[in-house]
């Protein structure tokens, strides 16, 4: 049963656009992740957010940004996308960030780049 | 940091036989792993939790191995069925940080043929 909810599954735009993925949890859990997925199905982490405390993947390119209204809501922001950026992005949430926690992680956001 | 080796990338079995994936990791201090399954177009699920003290556990259909010495961990589909068809990922939490210090597998596309 989804409790990480993703919106859009899809989005296609075109190189320097800005794109915007939202990110929801009905779980209560107190922090939020971005994964990246590649064409490879390899998952990278770009962001964590707890509490307000973000922990940015240090590889993670400046065009990137997370923005959080509550703990129930961490969307991505990309400012102006490049042809690499096209991939499925996941959300995922834990209840405490702790290292012993399992994620439940949403469908993700397919997105291409033209 | 954490290095996760995830093998094979892909495996084709016959329904009803055995498929059998391993990750090896670097860190000895690694605590808690995880395998995780991904159908077509679905989420991560978690299929098992393991903690370091635990050497076999296990789950419906599939049994998870730990080897601590030799830094291995195994994933053991017994009776393969087409349900079973899917990306699999496992994954390494050091005893420290947080679950951001998660470290990914590449994945193992799985096949289960008729």
């Amino acid at each position: 049963e989804t409790a990480v909810f993703q919106t859009p599954n899809y989005h296609v735009t075109q190189v320097g656009n800005e794109v915007s993925f939202n990110c929801k949890q009905t779980l209560g859990h107190d922090t939020m992740y971005w994964y990246k997925q590649d064409s490879k199905k390899l998952l990278k982490i770009m962001f964590s957010y707890n509490n307000k405390q973000l922990i940015v993947n240090e590889t993670v390119p400046r065009r990137f940004s997370p923005q959080s209204s509550d703990k129930a809501h961490l969307n991505l922001r990309i400012k102006s996308v490049e042809p690499e950026d096209s991939a499925v992005y996941l959300c995922a949430s834990s209840p405490r960030g702790a290292f012993n926690e399992r994620l439940f992680f949403g469908h993700g956001t397919k997105l291409s780049v033209l | 940091g954490e290095q996760v080796e995830q093998r094979p990338p892909h495996l084709s079995v016959r329904e009803g036989d055995s498929a059998v994936i391993t990750c090896t990791y670097t860190d000895p201090n690694s605590y808690y792993f995880f395998w995780y399954k991904q159908e077509p177009g679905a989420s991560l699920q978690l299929l098992m939790k393991v903690f370091s003290s635990t050497e076999i556990n296990e789950g419906q259909g599939f049994t998870v191995l730990l080897n601590k010495k030799d830094k291995r961990l195994s994933l053991n589909l017994t009776a393969a069925h087409p349900g079973d068809s899917a990306a699999y990922f496992c994954a390494v939490s050091a005893g420290t940080g947080g679950a951001d210090r998660l470290t990914f597998g590449k994945g193992t596309q799985l096949i289960i043929q008729p």
